[in-house]
């Protein structure tokens, strides 16, 4: 079985500050691991995905996840938000050559000016 | 670039009434999906298919639900009987095979209203 959590389901920042929105995945096989935007009315847009070939994934917009097995996470940062970056954020997990891709509950992006 | 297109945008329909939501994968993908996010809530799987048949599906897709691919291109999701609770925004999405960190890629969604 899998499953993901996203341990908050609202984060507010101040424009210029670092983001942190967090992800904890469940998963009996080596997984996939996405992360997924969704702006108001808009559609689901990939962010970055995990690659075998570095813990540390570079996305789109400056964000950036870092994949820690031994913790289970998947963390979605970027250092300094911009108020653009307001929106939901999905993570997204599937297991490896698995059809399966489940989306976490979803963290919604508040940025402040 | 290519992407997954979905129509039509906004659907609304009276409750009890047949409903088909259509989606053109991008083309060289072998995996479809349907998901659903209800207004303000998280984004539900339905169902995956693959070489023809259904390959999972959700507890939400009830005997209700069918997913078709008819023509090798379309690939539709139906609703038989539509009830106030369907109301949601519906995503269709592909992916070009199942292998370690292949994303899939989603349309940008049909917003079905049943009044």
């Amino acid at each position: 079985a899998q499953s993901v959590t996203q341990l908050d389901s609202h984060v507010s920042v101040s424009e210029g500050t670092p983001v942190l929105l967090r992800c904890n995945y469940s998963s009996s096989y080596s997984p996939s691991l996405f992360w997924y935007v969704q702006h108001p009315n808009k559609g689901l847009q990939l962010l970055l995905k995990y690659t075998s070939a570095a813990t540390l994934v570079k996305g789109i917009n400056g964000f950036e996840a870092e994949f820690k097995k031994s913790e289970t996470s998947f963390h979605l940062t970027k250092p300094s938000a911009h108020m653009s970056d307001a929106a939901e954020y999905f993570c997204v997990v599937s297991p490896y050559n698995n059809n399966d891709m489940r989306f976490g509950a979803g963290t919604r992006l508040t940025v402040k000016p | 670039e290519p992407e997954v297109t979905q129509t039509p945008s906004h659907q609304v329909t009276q409750m009890g009434q047949e409903v088909i939501l259509r989606c053109v994968p991008i083309s060289n993908h072998l995996y479809f999906y349907w998901y659903r996010q209800i207004l303000g809530q998280k984004v539900e799987f339905l169902v995956s298919f693959y070489n023809n048949e259904i390959s999972e599906k959700s507890e939400i897709f009830d005997d209700q639900f069918s997913v078709e691919r008819p023509d090798g291109s379309n690939f539709t999701l139906k609703i038989r009987s539509t009830k106030l609770e369907d109301s949601a925004m519906y995503f269709c999405a592909s992916r070009m095979d199942r292998s370690l960190n292949t994303e899939a890629f989603f349309g940008q969604g049909t917003r079905l209203t049943v009044v």
